[in-house]
C-alpha cells in the first residue's frame, strides 16, 4: 500500500487552464503538505493542514487554493496556470506531535504549455 | 528559521563510508537535526534525526556535535542505490506545525 499518493503523477496542460491534483495519505497522520520543486530542484513549501485546517499558507499566489475534505485527503486546485508553475509538487504528511519524519509522495510533474 | 549549510557535492566509492557534513551555528535548544534524501525522480526521504545524541538506524547514523553546531550523516557501505541529494535540516520541535525548509543539499555520487 502507497503511504502517501498522489495524482495524477504526470499533467501537461495550456496557460489558463484550470487544474486540481489529488493527494491521500493513509499514515493517520493529522498534518498534510504540499510542497513545489522547481527546475532548480529547490524545494519550497506552500501549505499546511492540520486535521483540515489551515496552518501554514507560505506566500502562494491566490490561483492556488489547498482543500482538505478530511484529514486523510489534501486536493491542490490551481486556477489560470502561468508557465511559471511548472513545476514538480510533492504532497507530505506527517504526525503534528511527533517529532519524526514526513512521508511524501511521488511527486506531480506539471508542465505548463 | 535555523539555516543549515551543506557542501554542494560530494563523491563516494561504492561500499566505502561517507560522511557528509553539516553546519548549523545558529541552531537553537529546540531545534531537532533531521536528514533526508532525495533520489532521482523520488519524492524526499526522511533518513534520521537526532537532538543531542548520536542516533543509529538502518540507514545511516547520525554523530552530533557536543555544542550541538554541527553534525555528520554517516553512511556505513555506500551503494550506487545511495547517490541521491542529502538536506540537513533543522526542525523546532517545540512548535507542533513545525514546517522542514530544505536548503540546496549535498549532491552525493556514488562511483562503482
Amino acid at each position: 500500500d502507497t503511504a502517501v499518493s498522489q495524482t495524477p503523477k504526470y499533467l501537461v496542460t495550456q496557460m489558463g487552464n484550470d487544474k486540481s491534483i489529488k493527494c491521500e495519505q493513509n499514515l493517520g497522520h493529522d498534518t498534510m503538505y504540499w510542497y513545489k520543486q522547481d527546475s532548480k530542484k529547490f524545494l519550497k513549501i506552500m501549505f499546511s493542514y492540520n486535521n483540515k485546517e489551515l496552518i501554514i499558507n507560505e506566500t502562494v499566489p491566490n490561483r492556488f487554493s489547498p482543500k482538505s475534505p478530511d484529514k486523510a485527503h489534501l486536493n491542490l486546485h490551481i486556477n489560470s496556470l502561468e508557465l511559471g508553475d511548472s513545476a514538480v509538487y510533492f504532497c507530505a504528511s506527517s504526525q503534528a506531535w511527533d517529532r519524526v519524519g514526513y512521508t511524501f509522495g511521488s511527486g506531480t510533474r506539471l508542465t505548463v504549455v | 528559521d535555523a539555516k543549515t549549510t551543506q557542501p554542494n557535492s560530494m563523491e563516494s566509492n561504492e561500499e566505502e563510508p561517507v560522511h557528509l557534513p553539516c553546519n548549523h551555528s545558529t541552531i537553537s535548544g529546540t531545534d531537532y537535526i533531521h536528514w533526508y534524501r532525495q533520489l532521482p525522480s523520488q519524492g524526499p526521504e526522511y533518513v534520521i534525526h537526532g537532538l543531542t545524541s548520536n542516533v543509529n538506524n538502518r540507514m545511516a547514523s547520525l554523530a552530533i556535535a557536543e555544542d550541538r553546531k554541527s553534525s555528520t550523516l554517516i553512511l556505513h557501505r555506500a551503494t550506487l542505490r545511495d547517490a541521491a541529494v542529502y538536506y540537513c535540516i533543522l526542525r523546532d520541535g517545540d512548535n507542533q506545525g513545525g514546517k522542514l525548509i530544505f536548503g540546496q543539499g549535498t549532491e552525493l555520487s556514488v562511483k562503482p
